[in-house]
């Protein structure tokens, strides 16, 4: 299968550690922003979302966290298990009212887990 | 269900070819993207769709690149010309875009190499 992770900051953890994955996002006025996990050989998976009138969300072992101050943006894993193995990329909307049809992807971050 | 799906998975052609990558979105799902993605790299914007029009085609890279959506299903994005710098996975997307749902569910990818 393809690699994507050539090239990619890296984070490795130990399974059952939490993960904390970061990106920092460009244009003020984006209002939606996404998480995406992608395995190798495989397609963007979406994790979890959050609009810019909240500062965080949580969903099933995953929590992100918005810093509209200094655009900045983080995906927080609890219990990082081997499946969870994978390129993260954060993307951004660029405000367009809400709608996130021109997303904007960041560079994305390998996760390696280690059991 | 039956998600997003491309064809062909691999295509390598001769530069001057022209080349048509196919998308088949989930069902009921009103809108449709196109994006690349470079090894390491997250996904590009391409074009996006509402049905069977075109809503914005300001990411694709000049007049050789064209996509269509006829019947407001299946898509078609169609390289004229090839050369080598198109070698890249081409990505379909699509959303439901229906009380508020707008995640992007991806396809597998077409990887395209012009020799």
């Amino acid at each position: 299968g393809e690699s994507v992770g050539l090239h990619l900051p890296t984070l490795s953890v130990q399974e059952g550690d939490n993960s904390i994955i970061n990106c920092a996002y460009s244009n003020s006025a984006s209002d939606y922003f996404i998480w995406y996990k992608q395995e190798s050989g495989k397609g963007p998976q979406f994790i979890i979302d959050i609009r810019s009138n909240m500062d965080k969300r949580q969903g099933q072992r995953v929590t992100v966290l918005l810093n509209k101050t200094v655009k900045h943006l983080s995906l927080q894993i609890a219990a990082t298990q081997p499946g969870d193995s994978a390129v993260y990329f954060c993307a951004e909307n660029g405000g367009r009212g809400g709608s996130n049809y021109k997303l904007t992807f960041g560079k994305g971050t390998l996760l390696t887990v280690n059991p | 269900g039956a998600g997003v799906s491309q064809s062909p998975r691999y295509k390598v052609t001769k530069r001057g070819q022209d080349v048509a990558l196919r998308c088949d979105p989930i069902s009921g799902h009103v809108s449709l993207y196109w994006y690349r993605q470079a090894l390491g790299q997250g996904p590009e914007f391409l074009t996006y769709f509402n049905y069977e029009a075109q809503q914005d085609k300001s990411g694709l890279p000049n007049d050789r690149f064209s996509a269509e959506r006829p019947e407001g299903s299946i898509s078609t994005l169609t390289i004229q010309r090839t050369e080598q710098r198109d070698s890249a996975m081409y990505r379909c997307a699509s959303s439901l875009n229906l009380r508020g749902s707008y995640e992007q569910y991806f396809g597998p990818g077409t990887r395209l190499t012009v020799t």
